[in-house]
């Protein structure tokens, strides 16, 4: 099983639609999450951190299920702006520094 | 968040040959990160450069292929050396600092794009 594994896309939704992307992790120990956001050519950019009983930032909600080491961000009310690759991002323990990150889901949203 | 400045933005480089990417941080940081994101793929840490001590190595990764400099607290470079084809990539350097909600988070420079021929 791959460290962090997550469904490569890509999703094409209109705008206005609602998106969730899913994510599943292997090291049981992990105890920090984040989803990031990446655009073409760019480098990655925080989008939220994720936490045990949720959050939610505006149009974007994310959920931690460490039973089944599942993440999961869902994104209401899509914006053309929000076309980019999402990356789960798992701490593996150690250097804080030490992030394993999945290949990431690509998003386009369409008018 | 730290701004992260780093050079250069892109090379196209011969097989066999070094090249140095810079970080310049514009703030004192304790650790910066040197990660690698190849066509297609995740990204993957490279190694921890640590200011006044070796740098920390992830496995799969050698000093010998990957030099690092630490000279000071804002301030690291990452040297790909003896290049080949596979070594394109795009590099990036980072570090870790504190979100609005207090949370550790990583903050990445724009990368440096590689290509070898």
């Amino acid at each position: 099983r791959k460290e962090v594994e997550q469904d490569p896309g890509p999703f094409n939704v209109p705008e206005g639609a609602t998106v969730a992307f899913n994510c599943t992790y292997s090291n049981s120990a992990s105890q920090s999450f984040f989803w990031y956001r990446q655009d073409c050519r760019k480098e990655p950019k925080l989008l939220m951190s994720v936490y045990s009983s949720g959050n939610e930032d505006g149009r974007f909600t994310a959920q931690l299920n460490r039973a089944s080491q599942y993440i999961s961000l869902l994104i209401r009310d899509s914006k053309l702006s929000d076309s980019a690759t999402y990356l789960c991002v798992v701490g593996r323990g150690g250097s804080q520094g030490n992030l394993i990150f999945g290949k990431g889901t690509k998003l386009s949203v369409k008018p | 968040s730290a701004v992260i400045s780093q050079k250069p933005s892109r090379d196209i480089c011969q097989r066999g040959t070094s090249l140095t990417i810079q970080c310049q941080v514009d703030s004192q940081v304790t650790m910066m990160f040197w990660y690698r994101q190849q066509p297609g793929q995740s990204l993957t840490l490279i190694a921890t450069a640590n200011q006044g001590s070796e740098a920390t190595y992830e496995s799969g990764f050698v000093i010998d292929k990957f030099p690092i400099s630490r000279p000071n607290l804002t301030f690291s470079t990452l040297t790909v050396s003896n290049m080949s084809p596979e070594d394109s990539s795009i590099y990036l350097c980072s570090v870790m600092g504190r979100s609005t909600s207090g949370a550790n988070v990583l903050t990445f420079g724009a990368g440096s794009r590689l290509t070898v021929l």
